[in-house]
């Protein structure tokens, strides 16, 4: 089946610092990704989609100057929370899908951000 | 607009019984998708099961069966014969207009299997 890690898998950064998260499709090419966010014992709140060459597309109510998305091939997608702060924490998850399939798409494990 | 509703915050069952797991929508589409995700503890999601709005027959992967009743607007999924791995977090999906891949979630149901 269809393989997405994520890089790191855990992570605690300092308040005002940057971290970047990896998404990457082992097995296909992801023509899309998304990119979500979860706080303990809740939904996944979609943050934005990105397509591989083109800029992001985010939610409603999501800083896109925060969280920079990156698609720059068909197999990573990368995801930078500039200047963290303490509420930035939280359990982020990518998916990607590919163009095989009109609705399937795989998650990755998710990264666990901490922020002091 | 459209939405997914999971009443049921947490659930238990007993090893080895079936559970069903409730799942409203809303939608004024004709053509949706309809989806179950189970998140264990580690975290990551894990795709169940998917039904198709025209789809005829209900949609079954081996102990997951989705009980589909369009008229209602339910989408229940039933497991069966459960074992302690099925204790987790489960969610229901639905593809939003006009773009199949992009997921409106419901809250999610917490099931506990005992032994």
């Amino acid at each position: 089946g269809a393989v997405v890690s994520q890089h790191p898998s855990w992570v605690i950064c300092k308040s005002g610092t940057s971290v970047k998260i990896e998404c990457r499709s082992l097995d296909f090419q992801a023509t899309t990704m998304f990119w979500y966010r979860q706080f303990p014992k809740q939904s996944l709140m979609l943050m934005a989609t990105s397509n591989e060459g083109s800029k992001a597309t985010y939610e409603q109510g999501v800083e896109k100057d925060k969280f920079l998305i990156n698609h720059a091939s068909l197999t990573l997608s990368t995801l930078t929370v500039t200047s963290a702060h303490p509420e930035d924490s939280s359990f982020y998850i990518c998916s990607a899908a590919s163009d095989s399939s009109s609705y399937e798409q795989y998650f990755g494990p998710g990264t666990r951000l901490t922020v002091t | 607009a459209q939405k997914i509703t999971q009443t049921q915050p947490g659930m238990f069952v007993q090893e080895k019984e079936a559970v069903t797991l409730d799942c409203t929508y809303d939608t004024s589409d004709p053509s949706y998708g309809l989806f179950w995700y189970k998140q264990p503890s580690s975290g990551e999601m894990i795709f169940l099961i998917y039904q198709g709005s025209y789809d005829q027959q209900n949609a079954t992967e081996g102990r997951y069966s989705l009980n589909f009743q369009k008229a209602r607007k339910s989408a229940n999924l039933v497991i069966s014969a459960s074992q302690l791995g099925d204790s987790a977090m489960y969610f229901c999906a639905m593809n939003q207009r006009g773009n199949n891949r992009k997921l409106i979630w419901g809250l999610g149901t917490s099931l506990a299997v005992n032994p």
